[in-house]
């Protein structure tokens, strides 16, 4: 399987500032996808990040509040942008990178709080 | 759409006796199905998954699922529990089917388990 290197794994920040998270994968992906875990929550995702082209944001999530960027087939970024409290929760990013047969590896997550 | 509904969202048992853990999905095809485990402050790790091989499932730990289409369910259990399985669990379904390529997963509520010394 995919190792996944994700940091930083915790950062406490200031409201309306940013935080750029970085996931760096040991081999080549098609598909990088980050994931909010929200207090007590489960997983949701944010977007679906394909090298070359622009992120797709699901439903409740835009571009400016969480740009991303896929430089190329082994690194991803994630921005919070302007945080606010509500933005506290666990980001996590994700890969399909598998041993066969399928499977899906997950970063260790960074652990946002904003204060 | 693809949605996965955990039964319960805590379970607890005492050390040593079977765990339970129940999901139900709802898809239009054949899915794929897995089980996550997080333990608190880790990251997820991947117990087992179904890809439409055998229904009966084995992943680590002496964990293990059986796919039942006609129920939908792919309910996660083990014989004996230990206090290290202590932790989160969350069944996680495929958007499409994964032969086609990378696809976004879709999560369940997560149940908590707790192990009774």
């Amino acid at each position: 399987s995919a190792v996944i290197s994700q940091k930083p794994s915790r950062d406490i920040c200031q409201r309306g500032t940013s935080l750029t998270i970085q996931c760096q994968v040991d081999s080549q992906v098609t598909m990088m996808f980050w994931y909010r875990q929200q207090p007590g929550q489960s997983l949701t995702l944010i977007a679906t990040a394909n090298q070359g082209s622009e992120a797709t944001y699901e439903s409740g999530f835009v571009i400016d509040k969480f740009p991303i960027s896929r430089p190329n087939l082994t690194f991803s970024t994630l921005t919070v942008s302007n945080m606010s409290p509500e933005d506290s929760s666990i980001y996590l990013c994700s890969t399909d990178r598998t041993g066969a047969p399928y499977g899906y590896t997950f970063g260790s997550g960074t652990r946002l709080t904003v204060v | 759409a693809q949605s996965v509904t955990q039964l319960d969202s805590h379970v607890s048992v005492s050390e040593g006796t079977p765990v339970l853990l129940r999901c139900n999905y709802s898809s239009s095809y054949s899915p794929s199905l897995f089980w996550y485990v997080q333990h608190p402050n880790k990251g997820l790790q991947l117990l087992l998954k179904y890809t439409s091989a055998a229904t009966l499932v084995k992943g680590i730990n002496g964990f293990e699922a059986e796919f039942k289409k006609s129920e939908t369910s792919f309910h996660l259990t083990k014989p004996s529990a230990h206090m290290s399985d202590a932790a989160e669990y969350f069944c996680v379904v495929s958007e499409h089917p994964i032969i086609q390529g990378a696809q976004k997963l879709v999560f369940g509520q997560g149940t908590r388990l707790t192990i009774n010394p």
